[in-house]
């Protein structure tokens, strides 16, 4: 039972490349997050999907997109980053006892 | 926006003592929620308190929710080395169900002082 898992753990991209942020959680929940977390910030919610084929934006969803492949996986994707979107990005899924995160991607934009 | 705010931005206090930390939020809620990051790593969920429920403990670990005054408190006792963390509480992000997110605040940096 690996919980959430994120991948890369580190990227570092050019302004205008574009990837994808990978998310898989195990543990059969309905909804999953993405959010970004700036130096000395807390969590601001990127998109969210509460069940499988739903997705909605959040706070900041400016620049990215998702996708909800099935119940397992919430992908993040930044179209042609920006080094305003350099930040550690973390995937969660929801419990009704509290939500479960990732470890992170730290993504830098040069 | 951020809903909750945490007070004090920085705590440095020494091994053994307790720490307490406060939330203010700004809406009415249906819970609230306390996590605690290590540097450079995830978030790991502490304690989730209902807005019915006015003192919940875990552990070392008590919460309080005043409801009417919008706030919460995160008492931890008897510190340790180990404690030294970021604390930040989170709140439903909109219809204050959780299914749709949380909104936090900036974080409590705890530093346990050996």
């Amino acid at each position: 039972n690996a919980g959430v898992t994120q991948t890369p753990k580190f990227q570092v991209l050019k302004t205008g490349q574009s990837m994808t942020l990978q998310c898989a959680q195990d543990m059969n929940h309905n909804s999953m997050y993405w959010y970004r977390q700036d130096p000395g910030m807390g969590l601001r919610l990127i998109y969210y999907s509460a069940s499988e084929g739903t997705t909605d934006k959040g706070e900041v969803p400016n620049g990215y997109n998702v996708s909800r492949l099935n119940k397992r996986e919430f992908s993040l994707r930044l179209e042609s980053a920006a080094p305003s979107q350099t930040s550690v990005y973390f995937c969660a899924s929801g419990r009704t006892s509290g939500d479960l995160f990732g470890p992170g991607t730290r993504l830098t934009v040069l | 926006s951020q809903q909750g705010e945490e007070d004090p931005q920085a705590l440095s206090i020494q091994e053994g003592e307790n720490a307490t930390m406060n939330c203010s939020y700004k809406t009415s809620i249906n819970n609230l929620q306390w996590y605690r990051q290590n540097s450079g790593r995830g978030l790991v969920h502490l304690i989730l308190i209902r807005s019915n429920e006015r003192e919940k403990h875990s552990g070392r670990l008590r919460v309080t929710l005043d409801t009417s005054k919008k706030s919460s408190s995160l008492l931890i006792t008897a510190s340790r080395a180990a404690d030294t963390a970021s604390y930040f509480c989170a709140t439903p992000m909109y219809s204050g169900g959780g299914a749709d997110g949380l909104t936090f605040g900036k974080g409590t940096h705890l530093i346990i002082q050996p």
